[in-house]
């Protein structure tokens, strides 16, 4: 079966540069999460999504980021203008349904973005 | 809220020697817990998860984890480590009474570097 699906696997852009990172759950999931991984901060939620609709976007970090959602089988993290301290690991993952009910939230490979 | 914490950044274990990695947590209600591995460059992976029932809990690649409610632990055990083994891996939680922010996703630990030495 095939898992999340993240696009890029590494993009190297320069400061200033729209960044856009895409992402396909895997098929049925309901449930979507974008992450962002840095040695600093560890792992932390970014956005999710359930049935395409954001739920929470309380961890994105400026509206310099903006994330969506356009259908069950895409969505995208879009970064404008980029700065160097954006540079991480960003994870989209999926779920069928609630984490609050034991489900189990599955990962992508990840998109190394290096801002220069 | 809800929090977790790994008190080591880094384990060592010879390799064929037993292996564990701590985790405890800090939730409200009874808690949802979730270990992930990370080998370099890749995403993270399930291990396995304790919802409900019994307190050891078993999954992929022969690890285990016990739940422990009066210590808020959920330390990942393996009885003779690989090689292989050597990785990051995460605890996590979900307190099904938490409603704040993020609240349908999961809090990650900062990670265990497990290193396993031939």
């Amino acid at each position: 079966d095939a898992g999340v699906i993240q696009s890029p696997r590494h993009e190297v852009t320069e400061m200033g540069q729209e960044v856009t990172l895409r992402c396909k759950p895997i098929s049925g999931h309901d449930y979507l999460f974008w992450y962002r991984q840095t040695m600093m901060r560890g792992l932390e939620l970014l956005i999710y999504f359930n049935n395409n609709v954001p739920i929470d976007d309380s961890g994105m970090p400026e509206d310099r980021f903006s994330a969506k959602m356009p259908n069950a089988s895409f969505s995208t993290l879009k970064i404008q203008p980029s700065e160097p301290r954006d540079s991480a690991v960003y994870f989209c993952a999926s779920s069928f349904g609630l984490v609050g009910s034991g489900n189990t939230i599955y990962f992508g490979e990840g998109s190394w973005l290096t801002v220069v | 809220a809800q929090s977790v914490a790994q008190p080591e950044d880094q384990v060592n274990v010879a390799e064929g020697n037993p292996l564990t990695v701590k985790c405890t947590y800090s939730v409200s209600g009874n808690p949802y817990l979730f270990w992930y591995v990370q080998y370099p460059n890749r995403g993270l992976q399930f291990l396995l998860k304790y919802i409900t029932g019994d307190n050891l809990v078993k999954g992929s690649y022969g690890f285990e984890a016990e739940f422990n409610k009066s210590q808020t632990s959920f330390h990942l055990k393996k009885p003779s480590a690989l090689v292989s083994d050597s990785a990051l891996y995460f605890c996590a939680v979900r307190d099904p009474m938490y409603s704040g922010g993020g609240a349908d996703g999961l809090t990650f630990g900062k990670g265990t570097h497990l290193i396993i030495q031939p």
